[in-house]
């Protein structure tokens, strides 16, 4: 199974600032890697996919790059929704695994 | 417009036994694949289970296999999840996701609903 670490844990940032999130996993993915976000009360959104393709209707300040073991999502500049937890998910082999979470928080 | 609900959840005791339904619409149900994606309380996302739009390629996580079964009906646009001899580790929130594309990401996600597993 392929593990992935996200950190930090934790991120506490204020609006208008950058975001850079890490997603490691314990074997190569390739670019097989999506990030997605989840705000209270909300349907799970979709961010990336295939590490730095940016879904239907995601605004360009969130990019993803990276590739192999190490990939980073990073949000320009902070807008008040984006205040949420983010999960990386791989799907190079199965089971499909998520990382632990990355949680942004305000400052 | 996608839309995807499921239903199904509730409060069963150890041992026991439970089916989730997701209904889909507002996409041609027989041409993606789709999964379960369950979240324990206060904790992260973790796959459960995988079928294709088919219906004939089924993928299971370790610790749930040979408990829970998913299947699909393509004349109601619905999926299952039968899950058996539940124990507290299964209680969270079950989601059903639609792949955006052939062994893609998930573009499309429902609201979930509840499992407890407690006596």
């Amino acid at each position: 199974e392929i593990v992935l670490t996200q950190s930090p844990a934790t991120l506490s940032l204020s609006p208008g600032e950058r975001a850079t999130l890490s997603c490691r996993a314990s074997q190569s993915v390739g670019s097989s890697l999506a990030w997605y976000q989840q705000r209270p009360g909300q349907a799970l959104r979709l961010l990336i996919y295939d590490a730095s393709s940016r879904a239907t209707g995601i605004p360009p300040r969130f990019s993803g790059s990276g590739s192999g073991t190490d990939f980073t999502l990073t949000i320009s500049s902070l807008e008040p929704e984006d205040f949420a937890v983010y999960y990386c998910q791989q799907r190079s082999s199965w089971p499909l695994t998520f990382g632990g979470g990355t949680k942004v928080e305000i400052k | 417009e996608v839309q995807l609900l499921e239903s199904g959840g509730g409060l069963v005791q150890p041992g026991g036994s439970l089916r989730l339904s997701c209904e889909a619409s507002g996409f041609t149900f027989t041409d993606y694949a789709m999964s379960w994606v369950r979240q324990a309380p206060g904790k992260g996302l973790e796959w459960v289970s995988e079928i294709s739009g088919s219906g004939n390629s089924l993928h299971y996580t370790d610790t749930v296999k040979g408990r829970f079964t998913i299947s699909k009906d393509n004349s109601r646009n619905t999926i299952y999840l039968q899950m058996n001899s539940l124990g507290p580790e299964d209680t969270g929130i079950y989601y059903c996701a639609k792949e955006r594309a052939y062994n893609s990401f998930f573009d499309f996600w429902g609201q979930g609903t509840l499992v407890t597993v407690s006596s």
